[in-house]
């Protein structure tokens, strides 16, 4: 069974910057699909952040890629966020997914970890 | 990018109904669109992929269309567990982006 499961300090301060992490079980990372991290703030709809494959290859939101950081740890099959410079407008709740491909082109997150709520304030 | 507009934005209904939850995107997207659902203090769950296509484990009284830029999900018949919010999700383009979000309620 396919689990992810987001890691990471629940508060930051604003103009730092946010780290979680996504361990994966039960699949290994390096098995030919893509890595995904999403999030939702507080009563609101879901934003893509940005994705990532086995070999590096990186996919952002052009609204965030200038403080986005992803990668992968193979060894340890986990994969990682980072946000710089984060502000009030940061909170949200972090979600994990695994990406599949249809067709060959980036389709559908089909697992999502349980998701991890980071609150920016100081 | 790529807008993607759901309506309504939220619905009453009661067990048993028909429901239709529409999704309209900016552009031409192919049949790249997925639709998800996600109940209270849980992460989003794949309903459809690929337009149409069910998501292993998913009752069938799901189901998704498309016309054009049009695309549909319908619930056949409404079960209590099926009270949820409902997004769609385009993946023709980057950046991915999601609908605003369907939320459906007991009448």
């Amino acid at each position: 069974q396919v689990q992810l499961q987001e890691s990471g300090p629940g508060l930051v301060k604003p103009s730092e910057t946010l780290s979680l992490t996504c361990a994966v079980s039960g699949f290994s990372i390096s098995s030919g699909y893509f890595w995904g991290w999403i999030r939702q703030p507080p009563g609101k709809g879901l934003e893509w952040i940005g994705t990532i494959y086995q070999t590096g290859t990186t996919y952002y939101n052009p609204s965030l890629k200038s403080r986005v950081t992803t990668s992968v740890d193979a060894s340890k099959n986990q994969f990682s966020l980072r946000l710089s410079s984060v502000t009030a407008a940061d909170t949200a709740v972090y979600y994990c997914a695994r990406l599949r491909l249809r067709l060959g082109e980036l389709s559908d997150f089909d697992i999502w970890g349980q998701g991890t709520m980071v609150t920016v304030s100081s | 990018d790529i807008q993607m507009t759901q309506s309504p934005s939220s619905l009453s209904a009661s067990v048993g109904d028909r429901v239709t939850i529409t999704c309209r995107a900016s552009q031409s997207i192919s049949n790249s669109l997925n639709w998800y659902q996600q109940k209270p203090g849980k992460a989003p769950k794949l309903l459809i992929y690929g337009a149409s296509n069910l998501q292993s484990g998913i009752p069938s009284r799901f189901s998704g269309s498309e016309s054009g830029t049009d695309f549909t999900l319908t619930i056949t018949s409404l079960q209590p567990e099926d009270f949820a919010s409902y997004y769609c999700q385009q993946s023709h383009s980057i950046p991915l982006t999601f609908g605003g979000g369907t939320k459906v309620e007991i009448k």
